[in-house]
């Protein structure tokens, strides 16, 4: 079973400027996250999918990031612009339906902002 | 609302000396556990999860975690360290139908040969 792909796995860019990321989760997969996770802590969630539809993005700062998930499978998240805080690695992570089942993570893209 | 706290940012531990992570948790309902692994440059990857069955959960590479509700901890412990161990360990929480986690801070454990 092919796991969870994302790209780029790395991407370095100046501030103000704009970035996006690509997320492919299992296959079957209903529900999609991304989480923020700055060096040194633990990941943070940004936005929540169940199919195509947001369950939560309480913690996404809307201003400047946004997310898409095209028809319930692949999902976008982007930045612009960015700011030097931004620097962080950005996971992506799926899990089939169902209550507090396991989450499976990918490698991450991992932002610098100069 | 839920939150973990892991005690103990590094630590270090001798090949073959126990390992205990420390992780405490808060939450307003039965909380669903979890541990998971990050090695350098790598996505996360699940050691183990309590999930309401037994309190003593056993997970892959030996690592086992005890479920304490009166003390409301989820230690992550492994008799003997192998250096292969060497990693970024998470504990995290959910609850509820929306599957959130909410990890801890993490703690990165050494294993000096």
């Amino acid at each position: 079973e092919a796991g969870v792909a994302q790209s780029p796995r790395y991407k370095i860019i100046e501030k103000r400027q704009s970035v996006a990321f690509w997320c492919n989760p299992i296959s079957g997969h209903a529900t999609l996250y991304w989480y923020q996770q700055i060096l040194g802590q633990g990941p943070k969630l940004l936005i929540q999918f169940q199919n195509n539809g947001v369950v939560d993005d309480s913690q996404l700062p809307k201003d400047r990031f946004s997310a898409e998930r095209l028809k319930g499978v692949d999902s976008t998240l982007k930045i612009q612009p960015a700011k030097l805080e931004d620097s962080a690695v950005y996971l992506c992570a799926s899990s089939p339906r169902g209550v507090n089942t396991e989450a499976f993570f990918g490698q991450g893209t991992r932002l610098t902002v100069v | 609302a839920q939150s973990v706290t892991q005690l103990g940012s590094h630590v270090s531990v001798s090949e073959g000396a126990l390992v205990l992570l420390r992780c405490n948790y808060s939450s307003s309902v039965p909380p669903y556990l979890f541990w998971y692994v990050q090695y350098p440059n790598q996505g996360l990857q699940l050691l183990l999860k309590y999930t309401s069955a037994a309190t003593l959960v056993k997970g892959i590479n030996g690592f086992e975690a005890e479920f304490k509700k009166s003390e409301t901890s989820f230690h992550l412990t492994k008799p003997s360290a192998h250096m292969s161990d060497a990693a970024e360990y998470f504990c995290a929480v959910t609850s509820g139908a929306g599957n959130m986690l909410t990890f801890g801070g993490g703690t990165r454990l050494m294993v000096k040969p």
